[in-house]
């Protein structure tokens, strides 16, 4: 169990360019959860997968937001049109569909992407 | 639609003294509580949670908290800080399901300095 990873880390963009970013999830867990983070705030809930359905998505995720997880395994999110509004961290996060007694509801955490869109 | 409210933004404190992180959550229907920690530079990680059982729970490192239906409370306490405490706390809640998984919805945050 090597956690949830996400690429890159950093990610310096100029307005108006696209941005995609990568969450590689714990290998056996079936949903996975995008979260963005911004300023002074705590993470707010973008959107989440069912191995590679997309159940949800939040008011916050504008049509310039786009994310798949096409196997039901990694996912992309990527932003289009980039604005200044868009720097946050962007954070994935996982969970087993079934979880073990006790596990309920324990998302396991990435370290983040932070954007910043000059 | 659930809400949660951290009072405090910072609390700084003293090295071996006690510290209480405050949580307050809205919600009509029964929620799921947990604390995230998040160091510097790092990504969450779980603190503790409430399910169901015991309305005191504890975690591994000396934190505890306890769930207040009444007062829609679960504040987050530990008798004793040290430097290596030095982060931010997130307190959340999320639906209760029989899935046992869903969405969670953050505070804003508590910065906990420790003060040597």
């Amino acid at each position: 169990d090597t956690g949830v990873s996400q690429d890159p880390r950093h990610k310096i963009t100029k307005r108006g360019q696209n941005v995609t970013f990568r969450c590689d999830p714990i290998s056996e867990h079936n949903r996975l959860y995008w979260y963005r983070q911004t300023l002074g705030q705590g993470p707010e809930f973008l959107t989440y997968f069912q191995n590679e359905a997309q159940l949800e998505k939040s008011r916050l995720l504008s049509d310039r937001f786009s994310a798949e997880r096409p196997k039901g395994s990694f996912s992309t999110l990527e932003i289009q049109r980039t604005e200044q509004g868009d720097s946050a961290m962007y954070l994935c996060a996982s969970s087993p569909n079934q979880p073990k007694p006790g596990q309920n509801n324990e998302q396991f955490f990435g370290p983040g992407t932070r954007l910043t869109v000059l | 639609a659930q809400s949660v409210t951290q009072l405090d933004s910072q609390v700084p404190v003293f090295e071996e003294a006690p510290v209480e992180l405050r949580c307050n959550y809205s919600s009509s229907v029964s929620v799921y509580l947990f604390w995230y920690v998040q160091y510097p530079n790092q990504g969450l990680q779980l603190l503790l949670k409430y399910l169901s059982g015991s309305t005191l729970v504890e975690s591994i490192n000396g934190f505890e908290a306890e769930f207040n239906k009444s007062q829609t409370s679960f504040h987050l306490r530990k008798p004793s800080v040290h430097i290596s405490d030095t982060a931010e706390y997130f307190c959340a809640v999320s639906l209760r399901s029989n899935f046992g998984n869903e969405k969670l919805t953050f505070g804003t945050g508590t910065r906990l300095t420790i003060i040597p």
